[in-house]
């Protein structure tokens, strides 16, 4: 079945900085990606997400790439602020399942 | 916005103690989720429900059973708590087999 590796586990930078975040995962079909934050004593709330029809996806300060040809999925944080400073967590699903497979987490710290 | 909640918060226990944790969404939602949350580990799925009275089985089920009372209610129950079940605990729901899960805060749970 599908499997995430998400990385680095731990990732602290400066205030203003850029962050990002990278999980390849192994199944092809792979259809639907996501990111997800999770804030100190908080659930996961939904970031960003992206079909396998778009490459590249940019709000509010955040970007993901896809690359489909290395089955890899990346959130870039640009200009980080203390805000920011949380878990990230990408998921994704298959074409064939609607089970959404997690990353293994990263957590952010954002130093003023 | 969806709204997901979850009680207790905190739980502690004994091994071999029984536990409840109890999950309401009020969106009105067919789906909910039950995970753990392990360092490591990201998100794993423990059971799920596409309605109420229906149960249907996770990635990493043993040692749980989940009960969908009504549509908004869904129960985590462990008979025999044991050491390993130490996690955080979190309820999801999603409408249909949706992209999107709404996440509930998490109870903590302590098995000693």
């Amino acid at each position: 079945g599908e499997q995430v590796e998400q990385r680095p586990p731990h990732l602290s930078v400066r205030e203003g900085d850029s962050a990002i975040i990278i999980c390849t995962y192994t199944d092809s079909a792979t259809a639907y990606f996501s990111w997800y934050k999770q804030e100190a004593g908080a659930g996961l709330q939904l970031l960003m997400s992206v079909l396998s029809n778009v490459d590249r996806k940019e709000e509010q300060g955040l970007t993901v790439l896809l690359n489909k040809k290395d089955k890899r999925l990346s959130l870039n944080l640009t200009a980080a602020h203390p805000g920011d400073s949380a878990v990230y967590f990408c998921a994704v699903r298959s074409s064939g399942s609607w089970q959404l497979i997690f990353g293994s987490g990263t957590q952010l710290t954002v130093m003023p | 916005e969806a709204a997901v909640t979850q009680s207790p918060r905190n739980k502690v226990t004994v091994t071999g103690g029984n536990v409840t944790l109890s999950c309401r969404q009020t969106n009105s939602h067919n789906y909910m989720y039950w995970y753990r949350q392990d360092t490591g580990h990201g998100l794993r799925l423990i059971h799920y429900s596409y309605g109420a009275g229906n149960l249907q089985i996770g990635d990493v089920p043993d040692g749980y059973k989940a009960t969908r009372t009504t549509q908004e209610d869904f129960f985590l129950l462990l008979e025999l708590a044991s050491p390993s079940q130490t996690s955080l605990y979190f309820c999801a729901s999603s409408e249909a087999r949706s992209y999107e899960q709404y996440f509930g805060p998490g109870t903590r749970l302590t098995v000693l």
